[in-house]
């Protein structure tokens, strides 16, 4: 059974650049699309992006000039690089496996999700 | 903003059943298939119905969803107080070429 772990730093500095790392664990990270997405607190989820296994990327339009999505597929490992942030990018960081795929329109989907991980944007 | 619109609230006593709607447009849910997440206090969301209304193995059949036009709904039937949780739509919207979610429903049984 696929597993998802989120790893990084809890605490971020205004202006500085926000890591993360998602493992894969249970299965490969091969043939999938992989999703970040987060939750502000006492708000609703939104959508950072997705990258295939190829490295086929898309991110969120709003978000789109500070995000970069990468996999590495020796370490089973997928990442979210997010540049210059603020207080508005203080949320929990969700990372999960997506299904992606169009017959009369597209099916998009998270099936599984990682536990999440705080991340506060303060100096 | 959220591009998909749901009610805020809702809430329905023991046993009853209650519906969750998520508005959108044609470049979203009018042509693209819904999901729906449940998210438990404190947890991760889960998955609950894809492709508009399958469920994944392990959600109970009192879950479903539907879908009409640019409007899906998720049904939840014999409500338990263990279903208290916040309610998700979401689904691909072309125009964006971005994954979408709505607001969130909270779900109270009263």
């Amino acid at each position: 059974q696929v597993q998802l772990q989120e790893s990084g730093p809890g605490l971020v500095k205004p202006s500085e650049p926000l890591s993360l790392t998602c493992t894969v664990s249970g299965g490969h990270i091969s043939s999938n699309y992989w999703s970040w997405i987060r939750q502000p607190p006492g708000k609703g989820l939104e959508w950072i992006g997705y990258i295939f296994y190829t490295g086929t990327t898309s991110y969120n339009p709003s978000l789109k000039s500070r995000v970069t999505i990468s996999v590495d597929t020796s370490r089973n490992q997928f990442s979210l690089k997010l540049s210059s942030v603020t207080a508005a990018d203080t949320a929990v960081y969700y990372c999960a496996r997506a299904r992606l795929e169009w017959s009369s329109g597209y099916y998009y989907y998270m099936d599984v999700w990682g536990k999440g991980t705080t991340v506060t944007v303060s100096s | 903003q959220s591009v998909l619109t749901q009610p805020p609230s809702v809430s329905a006593a023991p046993g009853q059943k209650v519906t969750i709607s998520c508005s959108g447009s044609s470049s979203n849910i009018g042509n693209n298939y819904v999901s729906w997440y449940q998210q438990l206090p404190g947890t991760a969301p889960k998955l609950l119905i894809y492709e508009n209304n399958r469920r994944p193995s392990g959600i109970p059949d009192r879950f479903s969803g539907s879908k009409s036009g640019t409007s899906a709904t998720l049904g939840i039937t014999g409500l338990q107080t263990g279903d208290e949780a916040d309610y998700y739509c979401g689904t691909w919207d072309s125009s964006l070429s971005a994954g979408v979610f709505g607001g969130g429903t909270k779900l109270t049984v009263l």
